[in-house]
């Protein structure tokens, strides 16, 4: 299965450390997006990516969140100094230009004690 | 800040029935829908998508139908199996090509009793 993944699956960290997650689109995908998830919600858009390009952010990506794409395939999403309201699901999504579907990995478990 | 909530809207149906799950979108802007299958401690999973050129969309099992003057989206799911027990999710994509985000309705639980 060559699907999205997500490294790690689940994540405990004190209020204040710096995480950093990791996702890995299909591999013929040239667009990657972040979602944040909390319970019982549909997923939140955090940002997407054409290629290395971040071509989009919302507003929810505040200076504490950084997200980098350097070559274009594996992507990374640091949070800095996090807070208890950081905790979340954090999903990864990838597709190709000329489709919308976007296809979701498994997700990061955050928990921020 | 914001309010979690937890108590999402419920459908229960006899295993071998037919499920309808329904979404209000809020852009008519919107160009394109999706509808994700969402299990416990597991990403969305693709089920079918329709463009806002479409009234109507088939797949294995499920229909996906699209009503652009009342802004609703329903899904239907024929011969509904235990396997189908998940939340499920509408998404749009809005603003007319404008943005690529996905934005999600609140989501529903399907509870399929054996």
């Amino acid at each position: 299965d060559t699907g999205v993944s997500q490294d790690p699956r689940h994540k405990i960290t004190k209020r204040g450390q710096n995480v950093t997650f990791r996702c890995d689109p299909i591999s013929e995908h040239n667009r990657l997006y972040w979602y944040r998830q909390t319970l019982g919600q549909g997923p939140e858009f955090l940002t997407y990516f054409q290629n290395e390009a971040q071509l989009e952010k919302s507003r929810l990506l505040s200076d504490r969140f950084s997200a980098e794409r350097p070559k274009g395939s594996f992507s990374t999403l640091e949070i800095q100094r996090t807070e208890q309201g950081d905790s979340a699901m954090y999903l990864c999504a990838s597709s190709n230009s000329g489709r919308d579907t976007q296809y979701f990995g498994p997700g990061t478990r955050l928990t921020v004690l | 800040g914001e309010s979690v909530g937890l108590h999402l809207p419920t459908l229960s149906v006899q295993e071998g029935d037919n499920s309808i799950i329904n979404c209000a979108y809020s852009n008519s802007a919107s160009d394109y829908f999706i509808w994700y299958k969402q299990e416990s401690g597991k990403g969305p999973q693709f089920i079918i998508d329709i463009r806002s050129n479409m009234d109507k969309r088939q797949g294995q099992r499920v229909t996906v139908l699209l009503n652009k003057t009342v802004k609703h989206l329903s899904l239907q799911i024929a011969a509904t199996q235990p396997g189908d027990s998940a939340v499920y999710f509408c998404a749009e994509k809005g603003d007319g090509g404008a943005t690529n985000k996905l934005i999600f309705g609140t989501g529903t639980l399907l509870a399929v009793q054996p």
